[in-house]
């Protein structure tokens, strides 16, 4: 069964905070990971892949992947109004390479 | 940058009508694909094509029928709509990763409401 957690939120930050956002998964089998971002309305785009454990930033964004745990995140530092949207998890199964998605953390960042 | 484009942007249907939603991308990507989202539900594949003239099911093909008869497009049929088809309908193209995983640009969506 693949799974993919996500809190629903709304998770509430400041402006100039740091927004950590968490997925969990359930196949070990999973290999490349994904963070869409959704604002209201629009389509979902991709923000960040990571494919081996560790970090690696982009910008504002830091994504972390620790397959032993099974989880992935997502980091925003200096956070902005304009980052208020959904962000969606998503992963692909070693062996397939569709797409599972979570059902994503609202983000609001407050000015 | 690739662009996936959506025919319609909103449609309303009545029930027992067929419905077709198209979807063009512009980057010659072999893979392409139909998802619905829906509030509390998320993104869910209804079918994919990794070729011209090929289709595979997704999670929640039944109601749904596609065509890809050319590489660039993929349509999405609903031959008889329902209410409970009314949602969001997003296209997507899928570019590989190094990993083989796709990385999908998806279309702006299609709004069906079936009344």
């Amino acid at each position: 069964q693949k799974e993919v957690e996500q809190n629903s939120g709304p998770l509430s930050v400041p402006e100039g905070a740091i927004a950590s956002l968490n997925c969990t998964y359930s196949d070990r089998g999973s290999q490349s990971f994904f963070w869409y971002r959704q604002y209201s309305g629009k389509s979902p785009e991709l923000i960040m892949s990571i494919y081996s454990n560790g970090d690696k930033e982009d910008g504002r964004f830091t994504a972390q992947l620790n397959k032993a745990s099974q989880y992935v995140s997502l980091l925003i530092r200096d956070s902005q109004p304009s980052d208020s949207a959904t962000y969606l998890c998503a992963l692909t199964i070693s062996g397939y390479s569709t797409l599972t998605f979570g059902k994503g953390t609202m983000l609001l960042v407050s000015p | 940058d690739v662009k996936v484009t959506q025919s319609s942007r909103y449609l309303v249907k009545r029930t027992g009508e067929k419905v077709f939603l198209e979807c063009v991308q512009d980057m010659d990507h072999e893979n392409m694909f139909w998802y619905r989202q829906d509030p509390g539900l998320g993104l869910r594949l209804i079918y994919f094509s990794y070729d011209v003239k090929m289709k595979e099911k997704g999670d929640i093909p039944e109601g749904y029928s596609v065509s890809r008869e050319k590489k660039e497009r993929f349509s999405l049929i609903l031959e008889s709509a329902s209410t409970n088809q009314t949602s969001m309908y997003l296209c997507a193209s899928g570019g590989q990763a190094y990993s083989g995983a796709n990385v999908l640009t998806f279309g702006a969506g299609s709004r069906l409401t079936v009344l």
